[in-house]
Order: C-alpha cells, then structure tokens, then sequence
C-alpha cells in the first residue's frame, strides 16, 4: 500500500525536545519533496516545513524556525522532524505530506494519519 | 499571502448545492488546491490547479476561479461531503499557507 506512518508524538514539557519520524512505503520516496503540517485542536491546518527530494532545500514557517529542524534518509525512506524548545502554542497533531508535481501545479496527494505533540507541565 | 475563506459554516440539505470560497489577499494565478478533513481523518487531496480533480474524486466535484477570487462547488452533496474543506496557495511560497476552514454541514 502507498501510504505515510507518522510516529514519535507525546507528552513534553514546555521546553523539552521530540523528534517526529515518518515512514513512507509503497512509492519512490527519493522523487517526492516532503512536508510536515500541523493541526493543533480544534484548529486549522498550518505549514511548518518543507524538505527537497535529496535534501539540499529546506524551508521553515516563521513560527518554528530556529526550534524545528527537518531531515529525511531515502535510503530508509523516511522523514524527521527535529523539535526542539517546545512551547504550549506547539501542541498539535502533526502530519507529513507527500507533494506531488502536477504540470504547472503542486498539491500534497498522500497524507500520514498524524501523531499528537502536547507540551504541558 | 492571506488565504480568507467563506462562510466559516455552511448548512445545506442532501442532494442540494454547496458552493464554497476562497479569497488570496494578492495574485495566485491558479495555484490553488482543496482538500476535504473529516473528523479525526488526514486532509484529501480534492482539487489542484484551481480546477483540475485530483485521482479518484467524484465529478459531482468542482473549482473554479483564477487570480484572487476561488470557488469549490459539490454538485450534489452526499452524506459523505459534509467535513471541513481548507484552501491552500503555493504560487508565492514559503510560506505555504491554508484557508481557516469552511464547515459544511447538514442542514
């Protein structure tokens, strides 16, 4: 099956750090650029970063730059999420994204089923 | 760019018309996607280009719209339509930004 698994969420207090994986399988994963996006309760969905197909670009959303780092290793076709300094306004489900190139387009086609991130004391 | 989307909750019968918008605070072309979330599930690639239906979605799905104005029209809505659907922009990223959301729920 195409699909993404996201793991590594939990319970962290303000400040701590977790790392996010994301586990790709049934596809090329060294073709697809990668993104993380987030859904914190209740709420929207927010961008938070993207990741080139071999890793030479990345960028970051204002609000996590400087604190989250992302990382992907094609050769166990998976994708990191480094998060460090972890504040309340962090607590969210976090999803990785597959975008896809269509035409002119982009679009992200393939989603993970997220994994929750609460930072409490 | 500021993604505004319209209304925040839409209340429409089965079988009716939904017609939901997008409003870019600057030009993006046609570089807009939809996607659906229904409760606890992963956002659904739904629309990409404006108007071109991704892989496997209904025809009773449409988008339309160009520049700043955008529409997503479900011709008929089914009982499985009614989720929130979320607009994004990546004609000047980063950022890469999402529309806050519209409701559509059963009236």
């Amino acid at each position: 099956d195409v699909q993404l698994v996201e793991s590594g969420g939990g319970l962290v207090q303000p400040g701590g750090s977790l790392r996010l994986s994301c586990a790709a399988s049934g596809f090329t994963f060294n073709i697809y650029e990668m993104n993380w996006v987030r859904q914190a309760p209740g709420k929207g969905l927010e961008w938070i970063s993207y990741i080139s197909s071999h890793g030479d670009t990345i960028y970051y959303a204002d609000s996590v730059k400087g604190r989250f780092s992302i990382a992907r290793d094609n050769a166990r076709n998976s994708l990191y999420l480094q998060m460090d300094s972890l504040r309340a306004e962090d607590t969210a489900v976090y999803y990785c994204a597959r975008e896809i190139i269509l035409g002119d387009y982009d679009a992200f086609d393939l989603w993970g089923q997220g994994t929750m991130v609460s930072v409490s004391s | 760019i500021v993604m505004t989307q319209s209304p925040a909750t839409l209340s429409v019968s089965p079988g009716e018309r939904a017609t939901l918008s997008c409003r870019a605070s600057q030009n993006i072309n046609i570089n807009l996607a939809w996607y659906q979330q229904t409760p606890g599930q992963a956002p659904r690639l739904l629309i990409y280009g404006a108007s071109t239906r991704a892989t496997g979605i209904p025809a009773r799905f449409s988008g339309s719209g160009s520049g700043t104005e955008f529409t997503l029209t479900i011709s008929s809505l089914q009982s499985e339509d009614f989720a929130v659907y979320y607009c994004q922009q990546y004609h000047n990223w980063p950022p890469i930004t999402f529309g806050q959301g519209t409701r559509l729920e059963i009236k």
